[in-house]
């Protein structure tokens, strides 16, 4: 059963600390993104990846926030330093890249709370 | 500045009965649509794809589409208790690839026994 794994599930940190945050997206799609959900903003794509190539990074704040793809299994997130405005869920999605642009697999997602 | 309008809810509904759900967008070259759910705690799931004018049926799921309108539903017939989720709608413009994505925050959907 194809899905895209998400590591890890819970963290728990304080501010300052450095978050990485791991994501290997379905064999074959090569579409990945990292979407950060929270209660009064939604769903904010914050990057996106297409055949590894950062596409766009727009919604991510990039002072403290990096995205990479070192190879078609793994995509982070970083954050460094951590602030507690940053506690949300992070979701990590993939997609085909052949369809209609919104025909995403989700993660099952990082939920990360800055203290 | 593309804007996608769900109503937060909750949606009461009694068991049996038909759930619509509805979601307006802003962006009049949008051209995909997509319903999700959300189970709480878990990760969002597509669960229906509209591209045309019209309705789409897939089961007890109906997503129906009005671009002149500007709006796109989901209709569930024969509500189930789990079917209570939040049911997230998603627009994309034409050719805009998955970051022209846009969501909308969701309607929180209650089935009641």
């Amino acid at each position: 059963d194809a899905r895209v794994t998400q590591t890890p599930r819970h963290k728990v940190t304080e501010m300052g600390q450095e978050v990485t945050m791991r994501c290997q997206p379905i064999l074959g799609h090569n579409t990945v993104f990292w979407y950060r959900q929270t209660m009064m903003q939604g769903l904010e794509l914050l990057a996106y990846f297409r055949n590894r190539a950062p596409l766009d990074d727009s919604g991510m704040p990039k002072d403290r926030f990096s995205a990479e793809m070192p190879d078609a299994t793994l995509a982070t997130l970083k954050i460094q330093p951590s602030e507690p405005r940053d506690s949300a869920v992070y979701f990590c999605a993939s997609e085909t890249g052949g369809g209609f642009g919104g025909e995403l697999f989700f993660g099952e997602g990082s939920r990360l709370t800055v203290l | 500045q593309k804007e996608v309008e769900q109503n937060s809810g909750p949606l009461s509904v009694p068991e049996g009965a038909i759930a619509s759900l509805n979601c307006t967008y802003s962006d009049r070259v949008s051209q995909s649509f997509f319903w999700y759910r959300q189970y709480s705690g878990k990760s969002p799931e597509l669960i229906m794809s509209i591209y045309s004018n019209g309705d789409k049926e897939d089961g007890r799921f109906t997503a129906q589409l009005n671009k002149a309108s500007q709006y796109v539903s989901l209709l569930i017939r024969d509500s189930q208790p789990s079917d209570s989720a939040t049911y997230l709608c998603a627009v994309n413009i034409a050719g805009g690839g998955a970051d022209g994505l846009t969501f909308g925050k969701g309607t929180h959907l209650i089935i009641q026994p």
